[in-house]
């Protein structure tokens, strides 16, 4: 009964590629998030979507799209792969109220690595 | 710039030993800090937040705003306290978002 759920956990691609990384939640959250974990477990947000906008941006290079069929989907398109985007990605959701603003719930996380 | 500073990559104790994992923040709004933690092969969950200011699994943590400060503090560590500690700063008004620190890996040794 996962509450945030990726997948794949595990993607090992060439470089060149183009691959998709799923994340879903079922909390009935408004906002949902995508964090790149490079390798010295340094956490960066990139992508933040509320109700299916786009609401933060972090100069992540446009290879990288994020797309929202629904609040409770956040999907995470690369186009291009490179090694530098060997990573370990995060999804994660929150609330949008005063009490739990900002409070988010993390997926497992998806570790890639580009060959 | 929001910015928040984990000193110590890495912080090894001896179970029962007292355990401070600094935090300082840099923010020119009004702070709310979080700490967030990830045992090993779990995923990332919040730990506490300071506008809660309760304890969790016996840590504690005081926001000081005059030294910009949020150190996460427990007085007799356990070995199950082992995992990867993240401070996160939230940022105020229009896209809120979180602020991470690198991160301080704690380990309790027997």
């Amino acid at each position: 009964d996962t509450a945030v759920s990726q997948t794949p956990k595990y993607l090992v691609t060439q470089m060149g590629n183009d691959k998709s990384i799923k994340c879903e939640q079922n909390l009935g959250h408004d906002t949902m998030y995508w964090y790149k974990q490079d390798s010295k477990k340094f956490l960066k947000i990139m992508f933040s979507y509320n109700n299916k906008e786009l609401i933060i941006n972090e100069t992540v290079p446009n290879r990288f799209s994020p797309k929202s069929p629904d609040k409770a989907h956040l999907n995470l398109h690369i186009n291009s792969l490179e090694l530098g985007d060997s990573a370990v990605y995060f999804c994660a959701s929150s609330q949008e109220s005063l009490l739990a603003k900002n409070i988010q719930y993390f997926g497992a996380g998806t570790r890639l690595s580009v060959l | 710039a929001q910015r928040v500073t984990q000193p110590e990559k890495l912080l090894s104790v001896f179970k029962g030993a007292p355990v401070e994992l600094k935090c300082n923040y840099s923010y020119s709004g009004s702070p709310e800090l979080f700490w967030y933690v990830q045992y090993s092969r779990q995923r990332l969950q919040l730990l506490l937040r300071h506008i809660s200011r309760e304890s969790i699994k016996g840590f504690t943590a005081d926001l000081n705003k005059g030294e910009t400060s949020f150190h996460l503090k427990k007085p007799f560590a356990q070995e199950e306290d082992s995992a990867m500690y993240y401070c996160a700063l939230s940022t105020q008004g229009g896209s809120e978002k979180l602020v991470f620190g690198k991160g301080t890996k704690l380990t309790v040794n027997p």
